[in-house]
């Protein structure tokens, strides 16, 4: 699976719009975007996924750039109960295995 | 549903001995990974499972890391001998079919710490 880059960390402040990067510039055609969180003391959380398409659910929206090159995870109003680690993870379409995570993008957020 | 299921939450044990961790799975579902998180090193993927059969065990460590699948809504994780340094929280997660349309669910972790 190809790689993405994530800033170590980012901070917002609550219930303002928060922009979480990711990098991934040798994505393929087939490759899906996958977000993840975990919160502190718990296992990884599913946020969003996308191929092609922005994507909008009821956590976050997966903003995709029209190179595909890069992805932005966009959570409309920041709460304190979003302070977590974000993961941006590249899998393959046809791809039946597994998840690999990178360091992702630590965020704070100031009430 | 209750999600993934893991037990023990927390697991103190002494260096030698065997440890045993569980993991039932969201019924239905056809894929268990099992992840092991540290500090150093993150989340890291050790086992696999599609349809109850080990698919790449690639991740485990060593050979005194074993896991099984023996039906569809039970898994173990078992290292004989224990070490200090495989301290970490370890992860069971499932994933229903459909390919890309089902997201992972992960349940809460077991901390495992070796004295």
């Amino acid at each position: 699976d190809a790689k993405t880059t994530q800033p170590n960390s980012m901070e917002s402040n609550e219930e303002e719009p928060v922009h979480l990067p990711c990098n991934h510039s040798t994505i393929s055609g087939t490759d899906y975007i996958h977000w993840y969180r975990q919160l502190p003391s718990q296992g990884p959380e599913y946020v969003i996924h996308g191929l092609t398409s922005n994507v909008n659910n009821r956590m976050a929206s997966l903003a995709i750039a029209e190179d595909r090159k890069s992805s932005t995870l966009i959570l409309h109003r920041a709460t304190l109960r979003d302070a977590a680690v974000y993961y941006c993870i590249l899998r393959d379409r046809g791809s039946q295995g597994n998840l690999i995570f990178g360091k992702g993008t630590k965020l704070s957020v100031k009430p | 549903d209750a999600g993934v299921i893991q037990s023990p939450r927390h697991e103190v044990t002494e260096m030698g001995q065997e440890v045993t961790l569980r993991c039932k799975p969201i019924s239905g579902h056809n894929s268990l990974f099992w992840y092991r998180q540290t500090m150093m090193r993150g989340l890291e993927l050790l086992i696999y499972f599609n349809n109850n059969v080990p698919i790449d065990d690639s991740g485990m460590p060593e050979d005194r890391f074993s896991a099984k699948m023996p039906n569809a809504s039970f898994s173990t994780l078992k290292i004989q001998p224990s070490e200090p340094r495989d301290s970490a929280v370890y992860f069971c997660a499932s994933r229903g079919t459909g390919g890309q349309s089902y997201g992972y669910t992960f349940g809460s972790g077991t901390r495992l710490t070796v004295v």
